[in-house]
């Protein structure tokens, strides 16, 4: 157990809704970090947030927005969802900003959409 | 932007021999470079990482070594077990001042060990 929580753990819905994926990082880490993972794309790094601030953006959607609250929790949005957003979402943190310390991964939010 | 290149997608060895994965990166500003084992379902964990600074690191049966001015990495698994089965990714990131702090993900090698 990383000490990364994630929910929910699967998620099944329909092409054009929204959806609201959660996590809680380890204690003391201030970076939460959130990717996607499918079979044709590998890991992608979809964006980072430090301290409530965003600090990198990689291949995120702009139909995908994502923020991290005071007690650190983060939350990405998928709306107008599309087939090919089905995929593994893992939220990762870190007690560092710069990617100096390493990146503990949770278990995963699996979408579906039908 | 950072560009990671990871061979070979997959990879079959015998129990108690060594496997080596390699990657490239484009960024010559890059200067750590992490490997994830990922088994099947379960979620990335790190193995072992290195910093541009050394040119090489070992843990028990894994090693990594690195290659700046070729900009190339490889992961080195010796007498490999079936727990060793998994998919392995290799990553590179800038670390420490700058803008770009993303981590960019190789595409994977499935590693079987055969018993």
């Amino acid at each position: 157990d990383s000490g990364v929580t994630q929910t929910p753990k699967h998620l099944i819905t329909a092409t054009g809704q929204r959806v609201t994926l959660r996590c809680s990082p380890r204690s003391g880490d201030l970076s939460v970090y959130w990717y996607q993972q499918s079979l044709d794309q590998g890991l992608q790094f979809l964006i980072q947030y430090y301290n409530g601030e965003e600090r990198a953006k990689g291949n995120i959607l702009e139909r995908f927005s994502a923020q991290q609250f005071p007690d650190l929790h983060s939350e990405l949005n998928l709306s107008s969802l599309e087939l090919g957003d089905s995929a593994l979402y893992f939220c990762a943190s870190s007690h560092s900003g710069t990617g100096a310390s390493e990146q503990f991964f949770g278990p995963g939010t699996r979408l579906t959409v039908l | 932007g950072e560009n990671v290149e990871q061979h070979p997608s997959t990879l079959s060895v015998q129990e108690g021999d060594s496997a080596v994965i390699k990657c490239t990166y484009s960024d010559s500003a890059s200067n750590y470079f992490p490997w994830y084992k990922q088994e099947l379902g379960k979620r990335p964990q790190l193995i072992i990482d290195i910093r541009s600074n050394v040119g090489e690191k070992k843990d028990q049966r894994i090693a990594v070594t690195l290659n700046k001015t070729a900009k190339h990495f490889s992961l080195h698994i010796t007498e490999t077990q079936p727990e060793d089965s998994a998919v392995y990714f290799c990553a590179a990131r800038r670390i420490g001042g700058g803008s770009n702090y993303k981590l960019t993900f190789g595409k994977g090698t499935l590693l079987t060990v055969n018993p």
